[in-house]
């Protein structure tokens, strides 16, 4: 299993620009979470998923967009880039029930730099 | 709403030596709680998780950790610590229903030197 992986690793956008950050899970899992991760500041959330098609605000959603079509994947879009969207993005995925109950699972990041 | 603060944003301590990692919470209902670690360039590893009973929780690497409900604390122990500890510790809770996202801590970063 891969676990969670985060698609690309490493971005670099002018302000303005588009981007999409692709999130992927093997394990099945029903939710799914957009953080991101800045210094000092520990991880907030962006936005989260309860299943296929259902996505919700989370505490710093504004300026990011996210749509999750099918159960493994749970992409993150920033329509016009700001330079405060500077950060280190993470995914992660928790189980509806059974093993890891509770716990969530996180990707490796997207390390993204907006000039 | 639940908060999250650790009271150490940076611990220095030389190998071998014990550390304790501060975490205090503030919650409404009844809450999960989580220690994870992230090293250097990389993701967040979950080393342990209080659900319920025991309030001395185990985890990866010799950490431990004690859910004080009275003070609302959640500290991580290691008796101890190795070089290759070094890393940023975060601290976080939960709700009691699945699908509620973390509320993570400021975090704490760790170095220890020889």
């Amino acid at each position: 299993n891969a676990g969670v992986t985060q698609t690309p690793k490493f971005r670099v956008l002018k302000t303005g620009q588009s981007m999409t950050l692709l999130c992927a899970q093997d394990m099945n899992h029903e939710y799914m979470y957009w953080y991101r991760q800045d210094p000092g500041m520990g991880l907030r959330l962006i936005h989260y998923s309860v299943g296929e098609g259902t996505t919700a605000k989370g505490e710093v959603p504004d300026g990011y967009n996210v749509s999750r079509l099918k159960k493994q994947n749970f992409l993150l879009g920033l329509e016009s880039a700001a330079p405060s969207q500077t950060s280190v993005y993470f995914c992660a995925s928790s189980p509806l029930a059974g093993v890891g109950y509770n716990e969530q699972f996180f990707g490796p990041g997207t390390r993204l730099t907006v000039l | 709403a639940q908060s999250v603060t650790q009271l150490d944003s940076q611990v220095p301590v030389f190998e071998e030596a014990p550390v304790e990692l501060r975490c205090n919470y503030s919650s409404s209902v009844s809450v999960y709680l989580f220690w994870y670690v992230q090293y250097p360039n990389q993701g967040l590893q979950l080393l342990l998780k209080y659900l319920s009973g025991s309030t001395l929780v185990k985890g990866i690497n010799g950490f431990e950790a004690e859910f004080n409900k009275s003070q609302t604390s959640f500290h991580l122990r290691k008796p101890s610590v190795h070089i290759s500890d070094t890393a940023e510790y975060f601290c976080a809770v939960s709700e009691k229903r699945a699908g509620t996202a973390l509320i993570f801590g400021k975090g704490t970063t760790l170095s220890v030197s020889s």
